[in-house]
């Protein structure tokens, strides 16, 4: 069974880097065609993908972010670490991590329960 | 302002089917498969579809998906009260980046 869950801090400042752990079990990131997304969610808003870290270490991020962002893996802890700079209360939101493979053509077919990031001075 | 659009509800009573849009461009729904998910507020979204008409196990045939050209459709037969939720189709663009649809809130009357 495949699981994932979100941590980080609840509350940043603006201007500081958010870093977001997202520890998942029944897969692991050195399998062969399997990937962790990072979505979020603003209040009230669409969910926005923003990055995704493939077996591989292939590295895809969200257009309008990707200056901002950086994921990474660590397959000996089944761990993959979404950091985003320079927050700003914009990007107040509940941040998902998600499963993806080619079972599913890539579409995320498992997702954490969201953890709420809130940025305010 | 997302890439795909989708309406921002429909709504229709108990029993009933109702139908969800998604559109896009070539660049994206014209040349990817899509998926679709439901959101309850507070909870983990959950997928529904996958390669525009692929139901994951679990998911009751009372929801089917379609597509044509660059835009998708969700119907959901046999409403029931329990399918309220906001709704997502979802896809990868040509830049290698995955988008997602403005959402949908189905409201069952």
């Amino acid at each position: 069974q495949i699981t994932l869950k979100e941590s980080g801090p609840t509350l940043v400042k603006p201007t500081q880097t958010l870093t977001l752990t997202c520890t998942f079990s029944g897969f692991s990131l050195s399998m062969s065609a399997v990937g962790v997304g990072w979505i979020r969610q603003p209040p009230g808003k669409a969910l926005e993908w923003l990055a995704l870290i493939y077996w591989d270490n292939d590295k895809r991020y969200s257009p309008s972010l990707k200056s901002r962002l950086a994921i990474t893996k660590d397959t000996s802890k089944n761990q993959a670490v979404l950091t985003m700079t320079n927050m700003d209360p914009m990007d107040t939101a509940t941040y998902y991590c998600a499963h993806s493979s080619t079972v599913t053509t890539w579409a995320f077919d498992y997702w954490g329960q969201g953890t709420l990031v809130t940025v305010s001075s | 302002q997302s890439v795909l659009t989708q309406p921002p509800s429909v709504s229709a009573a108990p029993g009933q089917k109702v139908t969800i849009s998604c559109s896009g461009s070539s660049s994206n729904i014209g040349s990817n498969y899509v998926s679709w998910y439901q959101h309850l507020p507070g909870t983990a979204p959950k997928l529904l579809m996958y390669e525009n008409n692929k139901r994951p196990s679990g998911i009751p045939d009372r929801f089917s998906g379609s597509k044509s050209g660059t835009s998708v459709t969700l119907a959901i037969t046999g409403l029931q009260t329990g399918d309220e939720a906001d709704y997502y189709c979802g896809t990868w663009d040509s830049s290698l980046s995955a988008v997602f649809g403005g959402g949908t809130k189905l409201t069952v009357l």
